[in-house]
């Protein structure tokens, strides 16, 4: 089945203490994204990879880390989360960029105390 | 850097009734396309239209695109209580910039 996955779904931390979101894909798809979304304030990017080893930086990049060094997978970094970055976090993939559908995996509710 | 704002926020409609969101953006778009998302779930592709084109349908649903005034319509005839979600439009610009969401439409289609 075509599919996005993260993991973990959901994820209670503390202020400093590193975590990665994994985002898997398996449809080979060239494009990736991370989104964080927040009540009022609907999706905003955080990055996005149009392959592997190439990344950008998408509205809200600060605090946040990624890499892609495969193409199916794309992990999200949180070097030193902060309360701030309590939010629904959605990784999402297309064939091409964003100019394509985008396939959403089913999200990644983390808060920070 | 919000593109898309949805029109109305809520929306409140009888099995049956037709449902009409609205979408404006700012800025000259590549494509516009429509996303449907249920209750903290993760977003689903609905339609795309690109900017060359001024209607599409799909099922149920009907999307038109208004270039000259930077609006689309998504219309979802004989609603079902299965269509309450939150909708989104989300546009891109041609060469490799990123997809930017309006904030949604939360549909609630009463039994």
């Amino acid at each position: 089945e075509a599919q996005v996955t993260q993991n973990p779904r959901y994820l209670i931390t503390v202020t400093g203490k590193k975590l990665t979101v994994t985002c898997s894909q398996n449809m080979n798809h060239e494009y990736m994204s991370w989104y964080r979304q927040d009540p009022g304030l609907g999706l905003r990017q955080i990055y996005y990879s149009m392959n592997v080893e190439v990344t950008d930086k998408g509205d809200v990049p600060e605090g946040y880390k990624v890499s892609r060094k495969e193409k199916r997978n794309f992990p999200l970094i949180l070097e030193s989360p902060s309360p701030n970055q309590t939010s629904l976090y959605f990784c999402a993939s297309s064939l091409r960029g964003a100019v394509r559908e985008q396939y959403f995996g089913p999200g990644t509710r983390l808060t920070v105390t | 850097s919000q593109q898309g704002e949805e029109d109305p926020q809520a929306l409140s409609i009888q099995e049956g009734e037709n449902a009409t969101m609205n979408c404006s953006y700012k800025t000259s778009i590549n494509n516009l396309q429509w996303y449907r998302q249920n209750s903290g779930r993760g977003l689903v592709h609905l339609i795309l239209i690109r900017s060359n084109e001024r209607e599409k349908h799909s099922g149920r649903l009907r999307v038109t695109l208004d270039t000259s005034k930077k609006s689309s319509s998504l219309l979802i005839t004989a609603s079902r209580a299965a269509d309450t979600a939150s909708y989104f439009c989300a546009t891109d610009k041609a060469g490799n910039t990123p997809l930017v969401f309006g904030k949604g439409t939360r549909l609630s289609v009463i039994a």
